[in-house]
């Protein structure tokens, strides 16, 4: 069954105590994202890759760190978490090419006190 | 002005009917399109791409794209109630790299 999985599912935390959430595919996609959701802005993509070891800023990666060292595997790291990063967190796997398909994780949600 | 813009909603139609989701995009070089449905809660679902010009169409879902009008809309023909959802327009920036969403529009589909 293809499927992306996320961990932890919730996260409630302290500003500054650095974070990582987890997040892997099964279906040997070659793009990965993190997107975050507000009410009212919609998702917005903070990071993308493209392949392992390649990685590019989405329209808002400040504050987040990610890295792709596997095929498989996209974590998303928060070195100094601030309240303003308090969202719903969604990591997303996509197939590329004619028909493609992208499949979103089950969702992280994240409280920054 | 948006990259990806819908109205937010809500949109309410009867049980039976036809309803109409809009959404426009300003990057020109967008060659791919999509709609997600989002249940409260839940994450995004993929249920419609296009990437031509003109009408493509999957059971109750009809998809249509008119590249020169920057525009893509969603029909959902014979509305149910479990079609209420947020729907999200996504569109792939022309280096196909970068997926930007709209603010996505509420359904709300009445018994």
């Amino acid at each position: 069954e293809a499927q992306v999985t996320q961990n932890p599912r919730y996260l409630i935390t302290v500003t500054g105590k650095k974070l990582t959430v987890t997040c892997s595919q099964n279906m040997n996609h070659e793009y990965m994202s993190w997107y975050r959701q507000d009410p009212g802005l919609g998702l917005r993509q903070i990071y993308y890759s493209m392949n392992v070891e390649v990685t590019d800023k989405g329209d808002v990666p400040e504050g987040y760190k990610v890295s792709r060292k596997e095929k498989r595997n996209f974590p998303l790291i928060l070195e100094s978490p601030s309240p303003n990063q308090t969202s719903l967190y969604f990591c997303a796997s996509r197939s590329g090419g004619a028909g493609e398909t992208q499949y979103f994780g089950p969702g992280t949600r994240l409280l920054v006190l | 002005q948006k990259e990806v813009e819908q109205n937010s909603g809500p949109l309410s139609v009867p049980e039976g009917a036809i309803a109409s989701l809009n959404c426009t995009y300003s990057d020109r070089g967008s060659q791919s399109f999509f709609w997600y449905r989002q249940y409260s809660g839940k994450s995004p679902e993929l249920i419609m791409s296009i990437y031509s010009n003109g009408d493509k169409e999957d059971g109750r879902f009809t998809a249509q794209l008119n590249k020169a009008s920057q525009y893509v809309s969603l029909l959902i023909r014979d509305s149910q109630p479990s079609d209420s959802a947020t729907y999200l327009c996504a569109v792939l920036n022309t280096g196909g790299f970068k997926t930007i969403f709209g603010a996505g529009t509420r359904l709300f589909v009445k018994a």
